[in-house]
């Protein structure tokens, strides 16, 4: 299993640039969500699925979009990208808990955004 | 309300023993541990749910006090692997909402 795959690595955008920033899983998890990670502040929750046509906000979700057509595949969009957008991006998986909690979280590889 | 991950950073050597704490002001339904080495993604250590359960690593332990609603993980004869930045994500639990992390602590080990 290739577990939570993330594309691109690294990306220079210039401010206004629109771009999707790709997360897949072959857990057949259904819980995904997107995290963004800067300096000294850890990791903060962007947008998160509970399955296919099911998104929620998190704690910073102003500036993007997602949506879950397929329970591998969970994109993250930034429709005009703003310097206040820099940071690491971080996909996440799990499988469902029971009716109350959270299971462990897989992470991918992170996407690394310079907004210029 | 993102919880509060204590110390901030510590220097230990190879050997020694380190704990680092989590506190939320709300009641929790279970702690997740992780562990993130620079430049790579957070890696899962260890889940302690309310009611004393505990999922995950088999050398590093941690406990959860439900009345102060923190959590402390220990760290016993350090080894240098161990060296990373560590953080506490809180479940309010009632479905899935996602975690809410702290900070994170710094912890390097030295040789």
């Amino acid at each position: 299993n290739a577990g939570v795959t993330q594309t691109p690595k690294f990306q220079v955008l210039k401010t206004g640039q629109s771009m999707t920033l790709q997360c897949a899983q072959d857990m057949n998890h259904e819980y995904m969500s997107w995290y963004r990670q800067d300096p000294g502040m850890g990791l903060r929750l962007i947008h998160y699925s509970v399955g296919a046509g099911i998104t929620d906000q998190g704690e910073v979700p102003n500036g993007y979009n997602v949506s879950r057509s397929t329970t591998e595949d969970f994109p993250l969009r930034l429709l005009s990208a703003a310097p206040s957008q820099t940071s690491v991006y971080f996909c996440a998986s799990s499988a469902m808990g029971g009716s109350e909690g959270q299971e462990t979280q897989y992470f991918g590889p992170g996407t690394r955004l310079l907004v210029l | 309300q993102q919880p509060v991950q204590s110390p901030q950073a510590v220097i230990l050597r190879e050997g020694e023993d380190a704990v680092i704490n989590c506190s939320s002001s709300k009641a929790l339904y279970s702690v997740h541990w992780y562990r993130q080495k620079h430049g790579e993604a957070p890696v899962f250590l260890m889940i302690l749910l309310k009611g004393g359960e505990q999922k995950g690593h088999e050398k590093i332990s941690a406990s959860f006090n439900e009345k102060k609603q923190q959590s402390s993980l220990y760290l016993t004869a350090s080894q240098l692997s161990y060296s990373g930045t560590y953080f506490c994500g809180t479940d309010l639990g009632g479905g899935a909402d996602g975690l809410t992390f702290g900070k994170g602590t710094h912890l390097i080990i030295q040789p």
